[in-house]
Formats: C-alpha cells, structure tokens, sequence
C-alpha cells in the first residue's frame, strides 16, 4: 500500500516563527510536490522536486524554501511565517514519466499562523 | 493565470441520479487530464484520467469525455451515490509543463439520499 506522509496534521505558528513540514514517502519515487488548498483557489504548486538535492519553483514560492537531502523526504520551510500563509499544505510524490502518472498525497498539514 | 477551471464551485444531485463535473483550460499543449477526489482532513486520491489521444475513459461509474477542440472535458458519475460527496479537481500536464500539474479550483459535490 503506496504511503504519503506529513509529519503534522495540525499546526499553530506564531508570526515570524520559522516553520518546517516534513513530507515521507516509501515508494521511491522520483517527483516530490509541495501544494496549498485554499478555498476557491484550489491547488496551487509552491515547489517540486525531480530528485535527489534538485529543486523548482512553482507558481507561488515566495516565502517558502525546500529542501530534499534524501530521496523519501521532502521539507517545505517557512523562512517567516506569516498570516497569509495560514492554509492546508499537501505533499505529493509520482513516479516520472508520461502525464498520467498519477501523484499521490499525503493527508495534509493544516498551518494556521496567528 | 489560471489555465485549469472549474466554474461550478459546488454541485447538489440526487442518488442514483447522473452527477456531471466540468473542467476548461486554456493551454493546447496539455495532453493528460486527470481527476482527483478529494474528502475533508484528507489527501486528494487519484480517480480517472485520459490521454489526449482519446476522447472517452471509463472506469465503472466514472467516465470522463475531453473535448480538445473545445477545450473542455468532464467527469460523469453514473450512479449517484452519497459516498460521492467529495470535493472533485480536475488536473492537467502536458510536454511544455515538464512533471508538474496544473489544478483546478474544485467543484464541492453532494449527493442527496
């Protein structure tokens, strides 16, 4: 049974507080993605990883910062968290590949920052 | 610039009654589309997907139809069934996005007992 993680379900941050989201995965895969669900947003991409050590920016990376030292883990760091930041994280992994692998998420962390 | 849409933010519909999701986009390259569901305090799952080249997948219930020149594709839910009431983001990617998705902004779907 293909696993997501996320090290929390609930958070509560301070303003200012430096914030890391911890994302597992045991299928060796390849591709690591950072969403955000807001209401009537839906997902909108912060960073992905290819591999090992390799990052892009997403649509909105401002304010955030990732990191990915093992192929199962990849953290989404709020250098500063802020209140506009409050929202439900989602990590997700695929295998690389043609466009309808499908990625698989972990339950999500959902950050509030008061 | 939102290149994945769902207009309808939410959905009411009957059980045992067709249930019809849509989704537009804007970019021509994309070639895959992918539907996710998605239950409150948890991960979206994967559900149906289809591939550029066709213009129907069907998966029991499920069957999503693309419509390339229109720019438009939807899901349909044939019966309805409460356990349906999920919120339903449709995905894209395509040969210029490189690994990542494009999502919609999810229709809320409830099925009436």
């Amino acid at each position: 049974d293909v696993k997501v993680t996320q090290s929390s379900r609930y958070l509560v941050k301070r303003t200012g507080e430096k914030v890391f989201l911890e994302c597992v995965q045991d299928m060796d895969h390849e591709n690591m993605f950072w969403y955000r669900q807001d209401p009537g947003l839906g997902l909108r991409l912060i960073y992905f990883s290819y591999d090992v050590k390799m990052k892009e920016k997403g649509d909105i990376p401002e304010g955030y910062s990732v990191s990915r030292e093992k192929k199962e883990r990849f953290s989404l760091i709020l250098e500063s968290a802020s209140t506009n930041q409050t929202s439900m994280y989602l990590c997700a992994s695929r295998t690389p590949g043609t466009g309808d692998n499908e990625q698989f998420f972990g339950p999500g962390t959902r950050l509030t920052v008061l | 610039d939102q290149q994945v849409k769902q207009n309808s933010p939410s959905l009411s519909v009957q059980e045992g009654r067709i249930s019809i999701l849509n989704c537009d986009y804007t970019n021509s390259m994309f070639d895959y589309f992918l539907w996710y569901k998605k239950y409150p305090a948890e991960g979206p799952t994967f559900l149906i997907s289809i591939s550029s080249i066709k213009d129907k997948n069907e998966d029991g219930r499920f069957t999503v139809f693309l419509n390339k020149s229109a720019k438009h594709l939807s899901l349909h839910i044939v019966p309805s069934q409460p356990g349906d009431s999920a919120v339903y983001f449709c995905a894209a990617s395509g040969r210029n996005t490189g690994n990542q998705f494009y999502f919609g902004t999810g229709t809320s779907l409830t099925v009436i007992p």
